[in-house]
């Protein structure tokens, strides 16, 4: 059972063209949800954790946002360094040892 | 803050042939560890995690194990690797928060 699902898999950003990428999730309770960013061939570098719905974290270009069922990743205005895998992955609340659940990630690409 | 070292860095293996990576965690004590593999175009599948000495709990069964001899060290072998045990490796730490840190990766070549 999928218990993370980001959109799009793939998205072509031109340089400066904001948009979002999304992470839906069913679990019985959610303790948190993270955002981390994955260069390739590189571990997963951590971005954001939201704990509850109407939470919102920034990093420069970068806006994490949670609603119950879903979060959301803000680009704005982005830059060809921001191209990576964008991985989600939440946390149930009684989760044995911290488990987290990743989606497969959305590869993000913006050219100049 | 921790720092998580991998070795090897890559690793090209014959099939049947023994496995051992590596990970060591820096700047923390007692942290919970993780190893996870991350096959192409599939999300990171958890493999063991550990919340101390000696204490492994494995999510998927398979011809790998995983001990952890000293606090901040944790290993995953294998006595004949497969196949389909090619993947990017991953250790990740989790002190005292829940955010988990991963380290840079082993890519393990079976062919």
């Amino acid at each position: 059972e999928d218990q993370v699902t980001q959109s799009p898999e793939a998205l072509r950003l031109q340089e400066g063209e904001s948009s979002s990428l999304n992470c839906s999730y069913t679990v019985s309770g959610l303790r948190g949800l993270f955002w981390y960013r994955q260069d390739p061939g590189k571990g997963p570098e951590f971005l954001f954790t939201l704990y509850s719905a109407g939470e919102e974290k920034e990093k420069e270009r970068l806006k994490a946002t949670l609603t119950k069922k879903e979060s959301f990743l803000h680009i704005t205005a982005p830059k060809p360094e921001d191209s990576a895998t964008y991985l989600c992955a939440v946390q149930a609340r009684g989760s044995t040892l911290g488990r987290l659940y990743f989606g497969r990630g959305t590869q993000l690409t913006v050219w100049p | 803050s921790q720092t998580i070292h991998q070795w090897p860095a890559t690793l090209v293996q014959p099939v049947g042939s023994p496995l051992s990576l590596e990970c060591t965690v820096e700047g923390t004590s007692n942290p919970n560890l993780y190893w996870y593999r991350q096959a192409a175009g599939r999300g990171l599948q958890l493999l063991f995690y550990s919340v101390g000495i000696g204490q492994i709990s494995s999510e998927v069964p398979q011809n790998l194990s995983a001990s952890r001899p000293q606090d901040r060290q944790f290993i995953l072998s294998s006595k004949k690797l497969l196949l389909s045990d090619s993947g990017f490796y991953l250790c990740a730490c989790a002190g005292e928060t829940d955010t988990q840190y991963f380290g840079p990766g082993t890519r393990l070549t079976v062919l």
